[in-house]
């Protein structure tokens, strides 16, 4: 079945960047996206990235995809404070038709000053 | 433009009471999602909406949980005899119903936080 894991928590300082991993059920044809939540918000879209593609860069983010591993990773360079959140990974599979995505359980990242 | 919109924020009712939860989708999008949040974890997947059709329901955890989007906007989810086991934030989320491979980016809200006492 659809499984996507985490790690849970990451800290880091200002400036430094962070580096969240993320784990997916591999698919021939799959959609794997990054979504950040604040602390009583919503989930916001942070990025996202085709299997066919191993890399994606969008201002300070970057995403690995490591397709023999099933390994999807994020970096934030010069992290902020402001960038303290829980970030998800997120799975969608469209060889089976589903549109639904299979979230992990979101790694907490704690910028320290 | 504005985005996906869900009320009450905040949702506090009886065990065994009936609720409501309303999800107002970002205008011309097809595709209307619920999920539901339990402390701690990512979102689980509960139904989805093509147009006014539940396209896929097979995340709903029983019979008591039902959702409509009669006119293929708004969007209602109906949890009857609310368990304290349903308390949760439950997200709703909109996207264009992209096809062709292209990626069909969902938009969520801010969710509704339900307890059950």
């Amino acid at each position: 079945g659809e499984d996507v894991e985490q790690s849970l928590f990451l800290s880091v300082r200002e400036g430094d960047s962070s580096v969240i991993n993320c784990t997916y059920t591999d698919s021939s044809s799959t959609y794997l996206y990054w979504y950040k939540q604040e602390p009583g918000a919503g989930l916001q879209l942070l990025t996202y990235i085709f299997s066919n593609m191993d890399m994606k860069q969008d201002q300070r983010l970057t995403v690995l995809l490591n397709k023999k591993d099933k390994h999807l990773s994020l970096r934030i360079a010069d992290t902020q404070t402001g960038d303290s959140a829980i970030y998800f990974c997120a799975e969608s599979i469209m060889d089976t038709g589903r549109r639904a995505l299979t979230f992990g359980s979101g790694t907490r990242l704690q910028v320290q000053p | 433009g504005a985005g996906v919109s869900q009320t009450p924020s905040n949702k506090v009712t009886e065990k065994g009471k009936y609720v409501e939860l309303r999800c107002d989708p970002i205008s011309g999008h097809t595709a209307l999602y619920w999920y539901r949040q339990s402390l701690g974890q990512g979102p689980e997947f509960l139904i989805y909406f093509q147009g006014t059709g539940a396209a896929d329901d097979s995340g709903l955890p029983n019979d008591r949980f039902f959702a409509v989007r009669p006119e293929g906007s708004v969007s209602t989810l109906k949890i009857q005899r609310t368990e304290r086991g349903d308390s949760a934030v439950y997200l709703c989320a909109s996207s264009l119903l992209l096809t062709g491979g292209a990626a069909d980016t969902q938009y969520f809200g801010p969710g509704t936080r339900l307890t059950v006492l």
